[in-house]
């Protein structure tokens, strides 16, 4: 079975950065797109960056654009999300999941993490 | 942006009945050229990550129970549970795929009657 553990959340500053990872296992992670999405407390579902297979292509929520940095590193399976000047509407939990689609664009989110709680607070 | 909203709220239902979940995109997300649409449907229990139920819209993933159906095409959709069991109880989220960004109805809490 697919395994995604996310971490690297915690309290941060507001205007502070922090880097989220999310170790994966189980599946050729160097195949497949993944996604990074995150929850407010008590809130709905936002969707936060996209990144292709292979690095090459990379996209971005109109609220993160400019401040996050979606990445990932092939050869230690291993996707991260470098957050930089934080703000208080950016705390929640932070989810990886991995995209169904072998060497392709994205589609929907098939398998999740358990998530990492992100804190921007003064 | 796709605008997806999502009715009801909230629902109660009695055990072993019918629940129905609608959901609607602001433009269609029916792809013409390979006849899909690009549609999926989640459920998340209290303290626990979403879990993917539906993809294009009407395909179960694997090890979802046949008592979780969808349906729609287009613009109008439907998550029905045919049956609620008690480990129905969640909130459930539809969301398209269709162009970026992937965005999410708000969603809709399922409780027992």
């Amino acid at each position: 079975q697919v395994q995604l553990v996310e971490s690297g959340g915690g309290v941060v500053q507001p205007g502070g950065s922090l880097r989220l990872s999310c170790a994966a296992s189980r599946f050729t992670f160097s195949g497949y797109g993944m996604h990074w999405v995150r929850q407010a407390p008590d809130k709905g579902l936002e969707w936060v960056a996209f990144i292709l297979y292979d690095g090459s292509n990379k996209y971005y929520a109109d609220s993160v654009k400019g401040r996050f940095t979606i990445s990932r590193d092939n050869s230690k399976n291993t996707l991260y999300l470098q957050m930089s000047s934080l703000r208080a509407e950016d705390t929640a939990v932070y989810y990886c999941a991995k995209d169904p689609n072998y060497g392709g664009n994205f589609e929907y989110f098939q398998y999740w993490g358990q998530g990492t709680l992100v804190t921007v607070s003064s | 942006d796709i605008v997806v909203t999502q009715s009801p709220d909230s629902l109660a239902v009695s055990l072993g009945e019918r629940a129905t979940i609608n959901c609607r995109s602001s433009q269609s997300v029916l792809y013409s050229s390979n006849n899909k649409n690009y549609l999926a449907w989640y459920q998340q229990k209290p303290g626990q990550p979403p879990k993917l139920l539906i993809y294009w819209a009407s395909t179960r993933a694997s090890g979802v129970p046949d008592r979780f159906s969808g349906s729609g095409s287009g613009t109008d959709f439907a998550l029905t549970i045919s049956s609620l069991q008690a480990e129905d109880v969640a909130i459930y989220y539809c969301q398209q795929y269709y162009s970026t960004p992937p965005t999410f109805g708000q969603g809709t809490k399922v409780e027992i009657k």
